[in-house]
């Protein structure tokens, strides 16, 4: 079956623009991450779904980040007013068992 | 808060040479483990897992870790590499018990370079 997908694969934005990255899980899985890898570092985890609910977001690094996940499927993730420091690769990953997260390609955000 | 430190960044061999990657990891209650790997333009793919039991633990392609408890360690192992093998591997952990089961807390992640 199809893994998790992410759109856009790139991302490139003018400092202060705002983007919006999209998660398609695998269907049926109940939990959904977001993780943040910064190049040369290993992933970091920004928050957490299960169904539509976000349970953790204790990872986002700031006010200007927001996920949603409103009918418990797609999930959006938001930067507004994006800095240079956000750029990064964004990964989602997906899961029906808590510790079995199946990975997307992830999402290369450049910000200029 | 939970870390994982993989202590070599970038490894080279040559094809047939065995590979050992070191992961610990700073946690002191119960823990799943976890090696990633990540082909050249690939994604973040399952190596091998621990949750219980028998501490040495076989993923896919020939690749075997061990968890010693008393060493909080997780070290990667493979007797005999191939150059398909060239990747970049990540020790990840998650926490037993917590609100958010399943939170994977990372290593920076080690490239292995493999010479035919």
């Amino acid at each position: 079956g199809a893994g998790v997908s992410q759109s856009p694969r790139y991302k490139v934005a003018k400092r202060g623009q705002d983007v919006a990255l999209r998660c398609d899980p695998i269907s049926g899985h109940v939990s959904l991450f977001w993780y943040q890898q910064a190049l040369g570092q290993g992933p970091e985890f920004l928050t957490y779904f299960q169904n539509e609910a976000q349970l953790d977001k204790s990872g986002l690094p700031s006010d200007r980040f927001f996920a949603e996940r409103p009918e418990g499927s797609v999930s959006t993730l938001k930067i507004q007013r994006t800095q240079q420091e956000d750029s990064a690769v964004y990964l989602c990953a997906s899961s029906f068992l808590p510790h079995e997260q199946y990975f997307g390609p992830g999402t290369r955000l450049t910000v200029t | 808060a939970q870390s994982v430190s993989q202590h070599n960044h970038h490894v080279i061999l040559s094809e047939a040479a065995s590979l050992e990657l070191g992961c610990n990891y700073s946690y002191g209650g119960t823990v799943n483990l976890f090696w990633y790997v990540q082909y050249p333009g690939q994604h973040l793919q399952l190596l091998l897992k621990y949750f219980s039991g028998d501490p040495l633990v076989k993923g896919i392609k020939g690749f075997e870790a061990e968890f010693i408890k008393s060493k909080f360690s997780f070290n990667l192992r493979k007797p005999s590499v191939q150059w398909s093998d060239t990747a970049e591997y990540f020790c990840a952990v998650t926490a037993g018990r917590g609100s958010t089961l399943g939170r994977l807390y990372f290593g920076r992640g080690t490239q292995l370079t493999v010479w035919p």
